[in-house]
């Protein structure tokens, strides 16, 4: 049963780069056809998909937030990263990791992380 | 951008009651990537319906998803306990995913 963990800093400078990773267990980054994604969930916005990076390595973000987001896989560690540079206020969320795939031409985002709150403040 | 509109915005019934939560699209999308997620609070969403349809695993049968290209629909044939919950609308389109802004069910 695959599980994933995000970790990272829990408080983040405005102007400064946020960085978090997913540690996947059960299954491997590489080799599943996967997804490997980024979501996070404000009061403001509700949830907002960041991006994603598929297990070969090329990525797919959303254009609002493409300018400011770079997604990577460490296959050492079994875990994939997301840096947000430039961040304010606005980006204080919960962000979770979440695999996500295709099965029968169709897509889903399971399973997701717990998910962890970060929040933009000086 | 396809934007979800979601309806209603809550809903407060009781065990035992049939639902039907609504998500209309502003312009059509492929059922292929039409999700539906139950989140708890303090939790992560869960995983429900993909593909408009079909039933994730471990899912009970009382929850099931229809429709297409703008107006998606998730039933719940009869209301537990533990289905009182927020549910998303999630899709794929113009290369990126959006999700709807929720339905709660509440008691």
């Amino acid at each position: 049963q695959v599980q994933l963990q995000e970790s990272g800093p829990g408080l983040v400078k405005p102007s400064e780069t946020l960085s978090l990773s997913c540690t996947v267990s059960g299954g491997s980054v590489t080799g599943g056809s996967y997804y490997w994604s980024w979501i996070r969930q404000s009061p403001e916005k509700g949830l907002e998909w960041i991006g994603y990076i598929y297990d070969s390595g090329s990525t797919g973000y959303n254009p609002s937030l493409k300018r400011r987001v770079t997604m990577s896989l460490d296959t050492s560690k079994n875990q994939f990263s997301v840096k947000l540079s430039s961040v304010t206020a606005a980006d204080t969320a919960v962000y979770y990791c979440a695999r996500g795939g295709f099965l029968n031409g169709r897509f889903w985002f399971d399973p997701w992380g717990q998910g962890t709150l970060v929040i933009v403040s000086s | 951008e396809i934007v979800l509109t979601q309806s209603p915005a809550i809903l407060s019934l009781s065990p035992g009651e049939r639902v039907t939560l609504s998500c209309r699209a502003s312009q059509s999308v492929s059922s292929n990537y039409l999700g539906w997620y139950q989140q708890k609070p303090g939790q992560a969403p869960r995983l429900l319906i993909y593909g408009a349809s079909t039933r994730a695993a471990g899912i009970p049968d009382r929850f099931s998803g229809s429709g297409s290209g703008t107006d998606f629909t998730l039933t719940i044939s009869r209301l537990e306990p533990e289905d009182f919950a927020v549910y998303y609308c999630q899709q794929y389109g113009s290369s990126f995913f959006t999700f709807g802004p929720g339905t709660k069910v509440e008691i």
